[in-house]
């Protein structure tokens, strides 16, 4: 059963457009949604998170917008760079617990 | 320098011949955590501790053992190595009141069973 449903797989843009990527989770229970970015040959950094109490988080170009009710939250790109271009995944976890789930990842190609 | 590290980054191995993949944190974090990561399949939870001694199963944890004996250093084995635990696989750590989320990732270690 996957819990974290991550699309579109793979996303080019062109070079100042938008990259939206989509993630949807199932288990309620769920209360803190990261999302990382790696390169290849690197591990995965943290980029941005949020809560389920905030609807949006803006860090710079990056934000998140979390629809509770819909138990979806996505990752909006803004004036997308071609340093940009990596592989995303988004994440779900439960507050004091272990566990936490990933999406399959969208790889993202901004196109100069 | 705060990182993680693991040990070696890559490794050919055969089966059946038990293996130890290390990871190693400088930052005094409680929490530490294994994935493994496969095409198409994002990054899966092997095995997490919350802090020394205490350590539980995530969501694939069959054919492979931690322990957590000391806070900076949390081994992965691998008793009896088989093809399809061919992966690259990354170590975790953070604070433990430092969001519910892994801040940092080792480089990996790309495993190859034969």
């Amino acid at each position: 059963q996957q819990q974290v449903k991550q699309s579109p797989q793979s996303l080019i843009v062109q070079k100042g457009g938008i990259s939206i990527i989509n993630c949807a989770y199932e288990n309620t229970a769920f209360d803190y949604f990261p999302w990382y970015q790696q390169f290849p040959g690197k591990g995965p950094a943290l980029l941005i998170a949020i809560r389920p109490d905030v609807s949006e988080k803006k860090e710079g170009r990056f934000t998140i917008s979390f629809n509770k009710s819909a138990k979806q939250f996505s990752l909006h790109i803004m004036d997308s760079q071609p340093g940009d271009s990596a592989t995303y995944f988004c994440a779900a976890s439960m507050a004091n617990a272990g566990k936490s789930t990933f999406g399959d990842g969208t790889t993202l190609t901004v196109k100069p | 320098e705060a990182q993680v590290t693991q040990n070696p980054r890559y490794l050919i191995t055969v089966t059946g011949k038990k293996l130890t993949v290390t990871c190693s944190q400088n930052m005094n974090h409680e929490y530490m955590s294994w994935y493994r990561q496969d095409p198409g399949l994002g990054l899966r939870q092997i095995y997490y501790s919350m802090n020394v001694e205490v350590t539980d199963k995530g969501d694939v944890p069959e054919g492979y053992k931690v322990s957590r004996k000391e806070k900076r250093n949390f081994p992965l084995i691998l008793e009896s190595p088989s093809p399809n635990q061919t992966s690259l696989y990354f170590c975790a750590s953070r604070r433990q009141g430092g969001g519910n989320t892994e801040a940092f990732f080792g480089q990996g270690t790309r495993l190859t069973v034969v």
